[in-house]
This record gives structure tokens, C-alpha cells and sequence, in this order.
């Protein structure tokens, strides 16, 4: 069965600090899709990036990195030098190509504050 | 580009009363996913709508039901409200590509409380 475990339930760093989200996933697919979501307080689910599980490259965008592990399976998302605009509840999220690529499974969200 | 719309943003429901919120998709994107989220439950998926048919279904029971217009546009409905109905419900759109999985992208949520 599929499952995204998001360990830190809430974090705290002071501004410019980087700060790493970890993710981890289980699945049985080989096709397969991993994301990252940002949710400010206005609730609207922001999307930040997306892999496919045949595409290992970490990636890097501005201030916001990910590193894609399969052998570890995880998706840790790392911003480097905080700011208090990233203070939102951050979402990792799977879907498989089985059960629908549509279908988006959720980790329980990460929240991050961002102390000025 | 208009993102995806929701209607209402807020919602007070009686219990046992029925509900329907409104979505409409990105232009252009044909596919329509319908989400919860609870404080308790996390981010649910509910269903997915493709050309006006259910494509997928999550584990939610037949109270909950969907539709979507040829136009793309999608409503939920919620028949027999419940206290543990009271939720964010989200509705995400994306882009079917061919052969490649397309990022869903979220309205702003319809908050629903049942009293």
C-alpha cells in the first residue's frame, strides 16, 4: 500500500537559517510520482515541484532544493536562507500510475515558522 | 491565467441538510480531483473527474458524489451532513499530457462546517 510519512510535524528556524523537510514514501509501483505542496494560511495548496520516479536528478530552484533518494525512498525538500514568507504547512505527496496519477496521497504536512 | 475557482469560500451547514460546491478548472485543463482535509484525517482524496466521467474514487462513502460539465466544470454534493463533514474540501485541475503525469493545481477550498 502507498504512504508518505512527513516525520517533523512542526519546525522553527530564525530567518536566513536553511531548513531541510524530510519525506518519505512507500510504494509498490515502479511508476510513480512524488511532490511538493506549500500551504499558506489562506489554505490553497501551492505546487513547488514534481518527479517522476525515473528521474533521480536532484533539483534546484532559487532558494529551494530537492534531493530524490530511491534507494532510501525519500524527497527531502531543503530551503536555503529562510524567510518569513516561507512560514506555511508544507505537503509531500505521492501518486502512482495503478491507482491513478490523479490520485494524490498525502503526507500529514509540515509546519514551518520562520522567526524574523 | 485564471487559477482554479472555487465557490463558495465558506459554508455553514445544519446537520442532515445537503451541500453542493462548485469548481471551475484552469482553462484548458479537463481533469478535475476533489480533496479533504480534516485537522484529523489529513488531506483526502475524494474523486476524480475526466471528460465528464468518474475516473477514480477514494474510500469515502456514497454521500459523497460528484459531476462534471462539458465544459469542465465540477461540482461535489454532500447529501445527509454529518459533524465530521466539516472540512476544507480543495479542488485541483491539471492538464492530461499524453503519456506524462501533469501537477495538479489547487483552488483556494470551499470551508465547510456542519452544525
Amino acid at each position: 500500500a502507498q504512504k508518505v510519512t512527513q516525520a517533523q510535524t512542526e519546525i522553527s528556524v530564525v530567518e536566513k537559517e536553511d531548513v531541510t523537510l524530510d519525506c518519505v514514501y512507500e510504494t509498490r509501483d515502479t511508476t510513480y510520482y512524488l511532490f511538493w505542496y506549500k500551504q499558506p494560511p489562506s489554505g490553497e495548496l501551492v505546487f513547488l515541484i514534481r518527479r517522476n520516479s525515473f528521474d533521480e536528478q536532484n533539483e534546484i530552484s532559487g532558494r529551494y532544493s530537492w534531493n530524490f533518494q530511491k534507494s532510501t525512498s525519500s524527497f527531502n525538500f531543503t530551503i536555503t536562507a529562510s524567510q518569513v514568507v516561507d512560514s506555511a504547512v508544507y505537503f509531500c505527496a505521492l501518486s502512482e500510475a495503478s491507482t491513478g496519477a490523479n490520485n494524490l496521497f498525502f503526507g500529514t504536512g509540515t509546519r514551518l515558522t520562520v522567526i524574523p | 491565467k485564471a487559477g482554479v475557482t472555487q465557490t463558495p469560500r465558506y459554508l455553514i451547514k445544519t446537520r442532515g441538510q445537503q451541500v453542493t460546491l462548485s469548481c471551475s478548472p484552469i482553462s484548458g485543463h479537463r481533469s478535475v480531483s476533489w480533496y479533504q482535509q480534516t485537522p484529523g484525517q489529513g488531506l483526502q482524496f475524494l474523486f476524480e473527474y475526466f471528460s465528464e466521467t468518474q475516473r477514480n474514487k477514494g474510500n469515502f462513502p456514497g454521500r459523497f458524489s460528484g459531476r462534471q460539465f462539458s465544459n469542465s466544470r465540477s461540482e461535489m454534493n454532500v447529501s445527509t451532513l454529518e459533524l465530521g463533514d466539516s472540512a476544507l474540501y480543495l479542488c485541483a485541475s491539471s492538464l492530461m499530457r499524453q503519456g506524462a503525469m501533469a501537477e495538479a493545481f489547487f483552488g483556494q477550498g470551499t470551508r465547510l462546517t456542519v452544525v
